[in-house]
């Protein structure tokens, strides 16, 4: 089991730039999650799927920000454009039904 | 609103001590209580959980205190290691749907 898989690991990027972070979760897992970690605001879900569909997406910031879930191996979180107060180490987590969270190692990312 | 309040933000013991973290909530909803241990550079890991059904769970060194009246829960970590040195979350969910973290706990264990 290779685990929750997120990559990329580290991102830097231009302000109004597009940044897509990609989330493969453990296989046979019917629930992922996005959250994003920063010192002021701890750890926040931005959204979560349950087979492929979104069910709540109340955590996301702004219009800027939006998630797909093409299939059960893959996710992407996108920001266009992006802007300094996105930075931030955003993880990936995938579970199956009546079972803890599985995070992967997050990507950094930081707009300049 | 945070549904999971956590103390303390930062917490220094020395090593064989007992380190312990907080958390309080408000729904009574919530029927699972991970806790998760964090390194620099990786992603949160599930260490214990616990069920509001019973008060108190063991595994290892690791153990959690349940008090549901009180809406309580904590983290006791019996002879602490400078290997513990870590951030901490407390965590609840209401049938395994939707987590909700406390704001961590940066524990430092010196030698």
């Amino acid at each position: 089991d290779a685990g929750v898989i997120q990559s990329p690991r580290h991102e830097v990027t231009e302000m109004g730039q597009e940044v897509t972070l990609r989330c493969k979760p453990i296989s046979g897992h019917d629930y992922l999650f996005w959250y994003r970690q920063t010192m002021m605001r701890g750890l926040e879900l931005l959204i979560y799927f349950n087979n492929n569909v979104p069910i709540d997406d109340s955590g996301m910031p702004e219009d800027r920000f939006s998630a797909k879930m093409p299939n059960a191996s893959f996710s992407t979180l996108k920001i266009q454009p992006s802007e300094p107060r996105d930075s931030a180490v955003y993880f990936c987590a995938s579970s199956y039904r009546y079972s803890p969270l599985h995070f992967g190692n997050g990507t950094r990312l930081t707009v300049t | 609103q945070q549904q999971v309040k956590q103390s303390p933000q930062s917490l220094i013991v020395q090593k064989g001590g007992i380190p312990i973290i907080n958390c309080a909530y408000e729904n009574t909803a919530f029927d699972y209580f991970p806790w998760y241990q964090q390194f620099p550079g990786k992603g949160p890991a599930l260490l214990i959980a616990i069920r509001p059904d019973v008060s108190e769970k063991k595994e290892g060194r690791f153990t959690i205190s349940f008090n549901k009246s009180a809406k309580q829960f904590s983290l006791h970590i019996m002879d602490s290691q400078p290997g513990d040195s870590a951030t901490y979350f407390c965590a609840a969910s209401s049938n395994f749907n939707k987590f909700y973290f406390g704001s961590g706990t940066k524990l430092n264990v010196k030698p």
